[in-house]
């Protein structure tokens, strides 16, 4: 079956680091790719998607590649603040599934001033 | 605007009871989740539904039950509760396609003593 897999956390950094989260995935088709995120005592919310492969999701200063050669899907950002201190999942959705996410286990991220 | 809202936010309960977790949604979605987060398991989904009537298991479903009779909401309810089954349970809808963002509700926090 479809699975995700990310890079435990927690990640510490100091505030302006740049963060890089690893997810990799096994899917049978050809998925849509997602990065949520869940602030504190907040549900999850999408930061960014990809659809298709070499597509390049961007939003609030993060960015990831959707890599079919890799199957990979890793989240960047090049200079943290403390607000950027959450939960992030990375998660697929397969065509023949609608709208069904399978998750990966989530990396907490600290950011430090 | 349009959101998603669960009930209550935050419920202690007995073991054995019946319970029922509320999710309704004003997206106009035809697809729903319910999914549950626990500390070193990401969220597993438990039930989902693509339209009314129509209700389907998750990975997770054992003990669990939802209905659907209209379009807003997918109540969540646990036959008999367990302690095993204190976690934060969160909702969610969609449109219906793979490339769709699912919409996340601010969680139910419960508790089975």
């Amino acid at each position: 079956g479809d699975s995700v897999t990310q890079m435990e956390g927690p990640v510490t950094l100091s505030e302006e680091a740049f963060l890089t989260i690893n997810c990799t995935y096994t899917a049978t088709g050809y998925p849509s790719l997602f990065w949520y995120v869940q602030y504190p005592g907040e549900g999850l919310q999408l930061l960014l998607k990809a659809t298709k492969a070499d597509d390049k999701g961007s939003n609030k200063g993060f960015e990831a590649t959707y890599r079919k050669e890799t199957t990979s899907f890793h989240l960047e950002k090049g200079s943290v603040q403390v607000s950027d201190s959450a939960v992030y999942f990375c998660a697929l959705s397969e065509k023949a599934a609608g709208n069904k996410l399978t998750f990966g286990g989530g990396t907490r991220v600290l950011v430090k001033p | 605007d349009a959101e998603i809202t669960q009930s209550p936010r935050h419920k202690i309960t007995e073991t054995g009871r019946q319970v029922t977790l509320a999710c309704h949604q004003t997206w106009n979605h035809n697809n729903m989740f319910w999914y549950r987060q626990d500390l070193g398991h990401g969220l597993r989904l438990i039930h989902y539904s693509y339209g009314v009537q129509d209700t389907n298991k998750g990975e997770v479903s054992d003990g669990y039950s939802v209905s659907r009779s209209n379009t807003e909401d997918l109540p969540l309810t646990l036959e008999s509760a367990a302690s095993s089954q204190t976690s934060v349970y969160f909702c969610a809808s969609g449109r219906g396609l793979s490339t769709d963002t699912q919409y996340f509700g601010p969680g139910t926090r419960l508790t089975v003593l």
